[in-house]
C-alpha cells in the first residue's frame, strides 16, 4: 500500500542521547516535512525539504537536523535529546509545496 | 508571519450541523487547508480553498473570504465518527511557502 512510513512508533530516550527518527515515502513526492505536535500548540514545522538534496528550517529547528539524500527518505536527528523534545513527531510529504500533505502515523518520543 | 485563530473546543449533537471557524492574518495569502485528526492518529486532508467561495465535498464544505481573512468548515448530518480535531492551515507567499497550522478545534459529537 502506497504511503508514508515512520519508525519507530514510540520511543523512550535518555536525555543526552542521539536519536534518528526515520521517514520513508513511496509516492515519489518531491516535498517532505517534519512536524512536532504538542498539546495546546498544534503542529509546528521543524524542517522541510522541497526536493531531494535541499532542506530548510521551519518554525522550531533548534536541536534537530535533517538530510534528504534521495526522494524517498527524510530522517530527523536529535543530536543530544532534551526533555523539551518530548512530543509526537509527524513526517509528511506532498507532491510539491502547493498540494496537500500526507502524514505518517507519528512517532511518540519521550525524553527522560 | 501569520496569526491563525480557531476555537479550542466545540460540541454538537449527532445529526446536527456544525461550523468551525478559522481566522487568519497573513502578509501574502496563498491558500487554506483543512485537515481532520482523530485522537492518536495522523491528520488527513479534507479541503483546500484558494479563491473566495464555498467548496462542497459530500457532508463537508469549506468556505473562504480572503478580504475578511476568514474560513469555515461546515459539517452536516454529524456522525459520532466526526468527533476529532479539525486543523486549519494557511499558506503564505513569504518565507518557506509551507502552510502554518492553527492549534486546531476539538469537536465532540454526542448522541
Amino acid at each position: 500500500i502506497a504511503g508514508i512510513t515512520q519508525a519507530p512508533t514510540s520511543q523512550i530516550l535518555a536525555a543526552g542521547r542521539r536519536m534518528t527518527l526515520r521517514c520513508t515515502q513511496d509516492m515519489r513526492h518531491n516535498a517532505m516535512y517534519w512536524y512536532r505536535q504538542d498539546l495546546g500548540l498544534g503542529l509546528r514545522l521543524i524542517h522541510y525539504s522541497n526536493t531531494a538534496g535541499t532542506t530548510g528550517k521551519g518554525e522550531v529547528p533548534d536541536g534537530y537536523s535533517v538530510s534528504r539524500a534521495n526522494t524517498d527518505d527524510f530522517p530527523l536527528t536529535l543530536a543530544s535529546a532534551v526533555p523539551s523534545q518530548t512530543s509526537v513527531y509527524f513526517c509528511a510529504s506532498s507532491e510539491d509545496r502547493d498540494t496537500e500533505a500526507f502524514f505518517g502515523q507519528g512517532t511518540r518520543l519521550t525524553v527522560v | 508571519g501569520q496569526n491563525i485563530d480557531q476555537p479550542t473546543e466545540m460540541t454538537a449533537t449527532e445529526g446536527a450541523i456544525v461550523q468551525i471557524n478559522c481566522t487568519y492574518q497573513t502578509s501574502g495569502f496563498n491558500g487554506l487547508f483543512w485537515y481532520q485528526q482523530h485522537a492518536g492518529e495522523a491528520p488527513t486532508f479534507l479541503s483546500y480553498n484558494v479563491l473566495d467561495g464555498l467548496e462542497e465535498k459530500g457532508r463537508f464544505s469549506s468556505f473562504l473570504s480572503r478580504s475578511k481573512g476568514y474560513s469555515y468548515l461546515l459539517l452536516k448530518e454529524l456522525q459520532m465518527k466526526d468527533s476529532a480535531s479539525y486543523l486549519c492551515a494557511v499558506r503564505d507567499t513569504g518565507g518557506s511557502y509551507i502552510p502554518t497550522f492553527g492549534r486546531g478545534t476539538s469537536l465532540i459529537v454526542h448522541p
